[in-house]
């Protein structure tokens, strides 16, 4: 079946760095994104892995592997405003992305 | 206006109600998508149109009617609506060709069925 599995919590603290976990078992693979989403807002696009790897963009990073079913995102340097939850989802085919529940992130000064 | 926009940004309506709610996107894509997203669940994908046809219909109830006049319009046509139905509903855009390809989301409809 279909699943995208990520914490569904975590806290951490200004200035550190946290990563933020997520497994996948879907059917295709054609491309994995994370997204941020403040609460009561819309999820905006952070990162996209389709090959084995790390994507370093500024302060965020994103990993995948692809044998292992398994991304991460890394967020260093953390600010308040990072306060959110984070999305992680599968594309399968040229459309359809499969969405885990999100992470929501805590961060404390 | 710049992104995607939705309109209304909040509905109320009953159970025998019936309503639309209407999305545009300004970024020249030709993909849209309407999402549903409940407290503590995944995103549910419900409909998806590349070009206006629709390519993606996930078993979602009759009683949601998509329809899209042109790649930048998208409507979202409720009727008889159950009080599970409440929840934010989110359409998104995306070019269908190159690299990501990521989605570009509007700022959503929060929808109370009473």
């Amino acid at each position: 079946g279909q699943n995208i599995d990520q914490p569904t919590e975590m806290t951490a603290t200004e200035g550190a760095i946290v990563q933020i976990n997520c497994t996948y078992q879907t059917s295709g693979f054609n491309g994995l994104f994370w997204y941020q989403q403040h609460a009561g807002e819309a999820p905006t696009f952070l990162s996209y892995n389709v090959l084995d790897g790390l994507e370093e963009k500024g302060r965020f990073s994103s990993f995948l592997s692809r044998s292992k079913g398994y991304s991460y995102l890394l967020l260093k340097e953390l600010q308040m405003k990072d306060s959110a939850s984070y999305l992680c989802a599968v594309r399968e085919g040229n459309y359809q992305l499969i969405w885990g529940a999100g992470t929501k992130l805590i961060i404390k000064p | 206006e710049t992104g995607v926009t939705q309109t209304p940004r909040h509905l109320v309506m009953g159970m025998t109600n019936k309503k639309s709610l209407k999305c545009e996107q300004h970024l020249g894509h030709n993909a849209m998508y309407w999402y549903k997203q409940s407290a503590k669940k995944p995103l549910e994908l419900m409909f998806v149109y590349n070009f206006k046809e629709q390519t993606e219909n996930n078993s979602v109830p009759s009683r949601f009617s998509p329809e899209c006049p042109n790649s930048s319009h998208l409507f979202l046509h409720l009727h008889t609506l159950q009080p599970e139905d409440s929840a934010l509903y989110l359409c998104a855009s995306s070019q269908d060709r190159g690299e990501p390809g990521e989605q570009y989301f509007g700022p959503g409809t929060r929808l109370t069925v009473t």
